[in-house]
Formats: structure tokens, sequence, C-alpha cells
């Protein structure tokens, strides 16, 4: 298995601030994930972060609102701009190890007010 | 297009009790098939997986799942229930390509468990 850390745990954020969120793996992982949770909802994924490549955003989700940066095998960031309070979710951090299967971090928990 | 749909949003069993949470899927190929459990203010603890080979599989904390490929579905089951069993569980089925590259998660099941 991994252990991915992500920071924050848990934020308030001020509506039209951004935040970035940090995720560090204790291995080194080629495909990174970023997926969304909203209140009471299921998890949608927003985008797929590979070192070395620009991130392949899903449907509905933009670069401009959630950039994405891949440093290196072990680490990503995703930043949440401009946040609205319907930007309040859940944002877990996964990586594929091996063929296998998909982890997920703790999550970052975010209240935007 | 992939779906994964679970018809229960909320389940409530007694302590000791049999469970079984559904899970009905649309993929054209051989899916790949996960159940994850989601305690209260935690992130994701995957529960199991399918990708080939015996249709029973198991996974920890006691449950099991049966791939059903004639149903299109991946129930997870558990013969008898702890209240520390109480949690959100998701259903999801990887897609895209090299095997799969995504999951793509069901509503979810709230698990409640009484006494």
């Amino acid at each position: 298995s991994a252990v991915i850390s992500q920071k924050p745990s848990r934020d308030i954020c001020q509506r039209g601030t951004s935040l970035t969120i940090q995720c560090q793996v204790d291995s080194q992982v080629t495909m990174m994930f970023w997926y969304r949770q909203q209140p009471g909802q299921s998890l949608t994924l927003i985008a797929t972060a590979n070192q070395g490549s620009e991130a392949t955003y899903e449907s509905g989700f933009v670069i401009d609102k959630f950039p994405i940066s891949r440093p290196n095998l072990t680490f990503s960031t995703l930043t949440v701009s401009n946040m609205s309070p319907e930007d309040s979710s859940i944002y877990l951090c996964s990586v594929r190890l091996d063929r296998d299967t998909i982890y997920f971090g703790e999550g970052s928990w975010l209240t935007v007010v | 297009a992939q779906s994964v749909t679970q018809p229960d949003i909320h389940i409530t069993v007694s302590e000791g009790a049999s469970l079984e949470l559904r899970c009905n899927y649309s993929y054209g190929a051989t899916p790949y098939l996960f159940w994850y459990v989601q305690s209260p203010g935690q992130g994701l603890q995957l529960l199991l997986k399918y990708f080939s080979g015996d249709t029973l599989v198991q996974g920890i904390k006691g449950f099991e799942a049966e791939f059903k490929r004639s149903q299109s579905s991946f129930n997870l089951r558990k013969p008898s229930v702890h209240w520390s069993d109480a949690a959100e569980y998701f259903c999801a089925v990887g897609a895209g390509s090299g095997g799969y590259n995504k999951l793509i998660f069901g509503a979810g099941t709230r698990l409640a468990v009484h006494p």
C-alpha cells in the first residue's frame, strides 16, 4: 500500500481567495489523481496528474480554476482558485500503485465562507 | 458511458445481522471493480477489488463481494455486522485506457448499525 499525506487536513477560507493543497506519497508513483467530494455526495475526478506532463482535466473542471502541479514522482499540489461557497468540499489525492489499486489520502476538508 | 449505481442510499441493520450492499455497473469490457469505505471524518479505505478470476473476492474486515457478469452486479456482503461498520460505502469501476486510469464512483450507501 501507499501512505498518502495531505495538507491542510482542514481549512476555512474566505470567498475570493485561493488555497493550495499538497499531496505527498511515500513512494514513487506515475499516476496521481485529484477527486472532489461535495457535501453528501460521491467522489468526482477533477484531473489526472502525471509527472512531466500537463494535468488532464475531466469535463466540468478547468485549469484556471484548479491548477495542478506535479514536480516529481512523490508530490503534487491542487490549487482551488477564487473560491466560492460552492467549492466547499473534501478534496482527495489518490495514487495508482502498480496496476492493481488506487489508494486515497485522508482528504482536505475545505469550507468557504 | 461507464456508470455505477448503488440503489440504496441508506441502510440500517442491527448489530450481528447480515449485510448486503448492492452495486450495479455499466461498462463495455471486463470491469475492474472496487468497494471503498469512508468512516465519518475519514478518507477512503479499500475493502476489496475484483479484476478477474474467482468471482467471489474476500476483503478486509470480514467483507466479501461477488461479481456476477450476467447481472452486471458486484454486491458487498458481510455475515455479521459490527457497530464499527457504520460508515459510507462506495462501489467504483475502473475506467479508461491501460487497464484503467480513473475510478467512477457510485453515489454511496450510508450504513447505520443499531445496537
